[in-house]
């Protein structure tokens, strides 16, 4: 069921670093990319999203990059701090309609 | 405001037997949605309703699985009887129509 791929499962950054997490799909018809951040025993909790309609969005530290000719998008994290320590995934909706990654466990060292 | 609330948290059943989790979305959000998350993926979308319309439950397992959301408001999903592999985190979202998911925390699954 799985429409959209997420790269890499796991991260390991230090205090300060970038942390990158990348997404593709396939679906054209796809609207709205979404990406949610989730702490243990939490449900997800949206953290940014974009429309394919521009090809960059920051809020913060959070900046999602998205590029519609490769059918990509991904999450950077500027500045991580061990607070970041989550999964995180990306999404994708189609009349609405959620797909999601699988995840990226991110672990920020301090 | 109150997020979605889920109940119970924490299920664990022998195989075969029944379980159903509750789900209280946002107050005036109209569409809500059941997730099931195995450990490891993503949620993955059971049912989908439109006030108390199931607009899209193609991936409910209609043979075990069943969903209820009478009035509109809160829902109730229900299997019977359980697997092993329904062993998983059940997650309720909600939403206003086209924005964005709320979720709950969840109930975890245990099927023994």
């Amino acid at each position: 069921q799985q429409q959209v791929k997420q790269s890499p499962q796991s991260l390991i950054v230090q205090k300060g670093g970038i942390s990158i997490i990348n997404c593709a799909y396939e679906n054209t018809a796809f609207d709205y990319f979404p990406w949610y951040q989730q702490f243990p025993g939490k449900g997800p909790a949206l953290l940014i999203a974009i429309r394919p309609d521009v090809s960059e969005k920051k809020e913060g530290r959070f900046t999602i990059s998205f590029n519609k000719s490769a059918k990509q998008f991904s999450l950077h994290i500027m500045d991580s701090q061990p607070g970041d320590s989550a999964t995180y995934f990306c999404a994708a909706r189609d009349n609405n309609d959620m797909r999601f990654g699988a995840g990226t466990r991110l672990t920020v060292k301090p | 405001e109150a997020g979605v609330v889920q109940s119970p948290r924490y299920k664990i059943i022998e195989k075969k037997q029944p379980v159903a989790f509750w789900c209280n979305p946002i107050s005036g959000h109209n569409t809500l949605y059941w997730y099931r998350q195995n450990l490891g993926q993503g949620p993955e979308l059971l049912i989908r309703y439109e006030n108390e319309e199931a607009v899209d439950d193609s991936q409910l397992p209609k043979d075990r699985f069943s969903a209820e959301r009478l009035k509109g408001v809160d829902s109730t999903l229900k299997i019977q009887p359980a697997e092993l592999g329904d062993s998983a985190v059940y997650l309720c979202a909600s939403s206003l129509v086209e924005d964005t998911q709320y979720f709950g925390p969840g109930t975890r699954l245990t099927v023994l």
